[in-house]
């Protein structure tokens, strides 16, 4: 089966720009998380969709926001960026049941100049 | 607020040590996932641990989760260079929610 698909695999913005950051999830799976990793180290959540629903957003400000399509893609969008906004934007999927694992993509290098 | 401390962050050993990290909580967790990742690439799941108390073994890797199910622990035993990666816990809480630890980045030098 094919894995978690992210586009584009980097991205260079000027400060003050938008970023939009997609996601295809594995075939059957419903929901999709997104985190931040910032110098290879731990992940922040940044969101969880699930059927089309937003479930939780992690501590973030409004300018980070996101979406999932019927078909259970998933797009962030981070808007006025930042310097410190420059990072690995990663996106898993999951089936959704108890104690099912996440599924990455190989991320989204973001490089906010 | 980071519910999932881990440690050490950092760890560097010669190849054939065996070592241990620590994944610690203050909330129970209905399970523990231990994922690795390497560089350029999305973590990838090891292990998940439900019931407290429970050890895992893969190959020369062992999981345990905590008696209260808020800690765990990977230790492993004779350290080789393909073991070098970003190791994360994550908690899992019964609404299906993720909480990722700080990580723990092992290098292993041959």
């Amino acid at each position: 089966e094919a894995g978690v698909t992210q586009s584009p695999t980097h991205l260079i913005k000027t400060r003050g720009q938008q970023a939009t950051l997609r996601c295809s999830p594995i075939s059957g799976h419903t929901s999709v998380y997104w985190y931040q990793q910032a110098l290879g180290l731990g992940l922040q959540f940044l969101l969880w969709y699930d059927e089309g629903e937003e479930r939780n957003r992690g501590n973030f400000p409004p300018r980070f926001s996101g979406r999932q399509f019927p078909n259970y893609s998933s797009e962030l969008n981070v808007n006025a960026l930042e310097l410190e906004d420059s990072a690995l934007y990663l996106c898993a999927s999951s089936r959704g049941e108890g104690n099912s694992p996440l599924h990455f993509g190989n991320g989204t290098r973001l490089t906010v100049t | 607020t980071q519910l999932l401390e881990q440690s050490p962050q950092f760890l560097s050993i010669q190849e054939g040590e065996n070592l241990t990290v620590y994944c610690n909580s203050s909330s129970v967790f209905s399970s523990l996932q231990w994922y690795r990742q390497e560089p350029g690439e999305g973590p990838v799941l090891l292990v998940t641990v439900v019931t407290g108390g429970e050890v895992k073994k893969l190959k020369r890797l062992t999981f345990q989760f905590g008696d209260a199910r808020k800690d765990s622990s990977l230790h492993i035993t004779a350290a080789q260079t393909g073991d070098t990666g970003l190791y994360l816990c994550a908690g899992v809480n019964t609404g299906n929610q993720f909480y990722f630890g700080t990580g723990t980045s092992l290098t292993v030098i041959p």
